[in-house]
């Protein structure tokens, strides 16, 4: 079994203030994580992802996740906030079985970027 | 490359209609899945398919049929629309064990 945990629904950031949306996962085997972002009335744009390689990913617009197996966390880092970034973020956990992957998704987090 | 399309973008149905919404992918990908996205609750699993004429049940599977005739079609099937399948729908696809890519969505809503 596998579960994510979003640690935060909403989170409020000033232009050019670092950004952290939360989570940890749960999962009995090694998982491949992903942050997918999903900007208001728009699909799902994958921003980064996890794959047992090295531990600090870095994605699309200067966002990056760390691994951290003994914490079981992924947290999604981002040095500087833009207008731009403003959307809903979900962190996701992929367990196989046999040869599918299936996508556990966490209940996501609003990023509001203010001036 | 159109990647994963989805249509329609928007529907309205009354309780009780039945309908399809329609998924293609154009990669080539062997898996494919429909999500349901529902306010607070991220997106859940409805079904997913591992090939053509394979398919199995996700996390919430009732009220809804699929199939996958082809590698590039996965149709989602509502045979007797209830006002509790009103969301937002997303079909994904992806190589075997690899990203899923996502389409642009259909907001379904019931009357």
């Amino acid at each position: 079994a596998q579960s994510v945990t979003q640690l935060d629904s909403h989170v409020s950031v000033s232009e050019g203030t670092p950004v952290l949306l939360r989570c940890n996962y749960s999962s009995s085997y090694s998982p491949s994580l992903f942050w997918y972002v999903q900007h208001p009335n728009k699909g799902l744009q994958l921003l980064l992802k996890y794959t047992s390689a090295a531990t600090l990913v870095k994605g699309i617009n200067g966002f990056e996740a760390e691994f951290k197996k003994s914490e079981t966390s992924f947290h999604l880092t981002k040095p500087s906030a833009h207008m731009s970034d403003a959307a809903e973020y979900f962190c996701v956990v992929s367990g196989n079985t046999g040869t599918a992957s299936k996508l556990t998704f966490g209940t996501g987090t609003r990023l509001q970027v203010t001036l | 490359n159109a990647g994963v399309t989805q249509t329609p973008k928007f529907q309205v149905l009354k309780t009780g209609q039945s309908m399809t919404l329609q998924c293609a992918q154009d990669m080539n990908h062997e898996y494919m899945s429909w999500y349901r996205q529902d306010p607070g609750m991220g997106l859940r699993l409805i079904h997913y398919s591992v090939g053509a004429g394979i398919t199995d049940q996700g996390e919430v599977p009732n009220g809804y049929n699929v199939s996958r005739s082809t590698t590039e079609d996965f149709p989602l099937r509502l045979l007797s629309a209830a006002p509790s399948q009103t969301s937002v729908y997303f079909c994904a696809s992806s190589p075997q064990g690899g990203t899923q890519y996502f389409g642009p969505g259909t907001r379904l809503t019931v009357l």
